[in-house]
């Protein structure tokens, strides 16, 4: 069973500060990791994907990957009110399983003005 | 910037009546994925469909459950008899060429009610 962890939250941050999102996953397969945003009632919102092993910015978001110990995050930086939202981890094993994607249960980020 | 759309956003029935669910994906994608989610849980891989035909599919997808590419832009998902369970927001995604990065669009869903 492929299995996608992360701490449900709330995580409760004062804006302008560092967000920090962790992830763990189970099967050493998988090859590709993505964050997604999910506002109440949307649908999950491509933020950035990961491949290989270290760091990744875009803008304000950073994704690490550590393949050995199974875990991705997400550091949101200067983080507004407006990323207040669940933020899900999920996994890919590639293209020869069909690309399909195991998300987390999320975590819900609060950020305070 | 070319999207994922997906009808109707809110779909409402009664148990053990048939419902179709549609999506359009990003014209120029090949592989196509629907998904669900629970009020509350995870986001659920259902299935996966490539060259007119299924690649992957969950213990979810039983046999209640089909797709179909009727034409060259539609993509759709087919429940037979909706049971209570079913009701969740259901979104369809679409992914490029294989060569190119494996990331996934998502539609912006149905909420299907089943009362």
């Amino acid at each position: 069973q492929k299995e996608v962890e992360q701490n449900s939250g709330p995580l409760s941050v004062p804006e302008g500060a560092i967000a920090s999102l962790n992830c763990t996953y189970s099967d050493r397969g998988s090859q590709s990791f993505f964050w997604y945003r999910q506002y109440s009632g949307k649908s999950p919102e491509l933020i950035m994907f990961i491949y290989s092993n270290g760091d990744k910015e875009d803008g304000r978001f950073t994704a690490q990957l550590n393949k050995a110990s199974q875990y991705v995050s997400l550091l949101i930086r200067d983080s507004q009110p407006s990323d207040s939202a669940t933020y899900l981890c999920a996994v890919n094993m590639g293209w020869n399983a069909g690309n399909m994607l195991t998300f987390g249960g999320g975590t819900r980020l609060m950020v305070k003005p | 910037e070319p999207e994922v759309t997906q009808t109707p956003s809110h779909q409402v029935t009664q148990m053990g009546q048939e419902v179709i669910l549609r999506c359009v994906p990003i014209s120029n994608h090949l592989y196509f994925y629907w998904y669900r989610q629970i009020l509350g849980q995870k986001v659920e891989f259902l299935v996966s469909f490539y060259n007119n035909e299924i690649s992957e599919k969950s213990e979810i997808f039983d046999d209640q459950f089909s797709v179909e590419r009727p034409d060259g832009s539609n993509f759709t998902l087919k429940i037979r008899s909706t049971k209570l369970e079913d009701s969740a927001m259901y979104f369809c995604a679409s992914l490029g060429a294989h060569w190119g990065p494996d990331t996934q669009y998502f539609g912006p869903g149905t909420r299907l009610t089943v009362l």
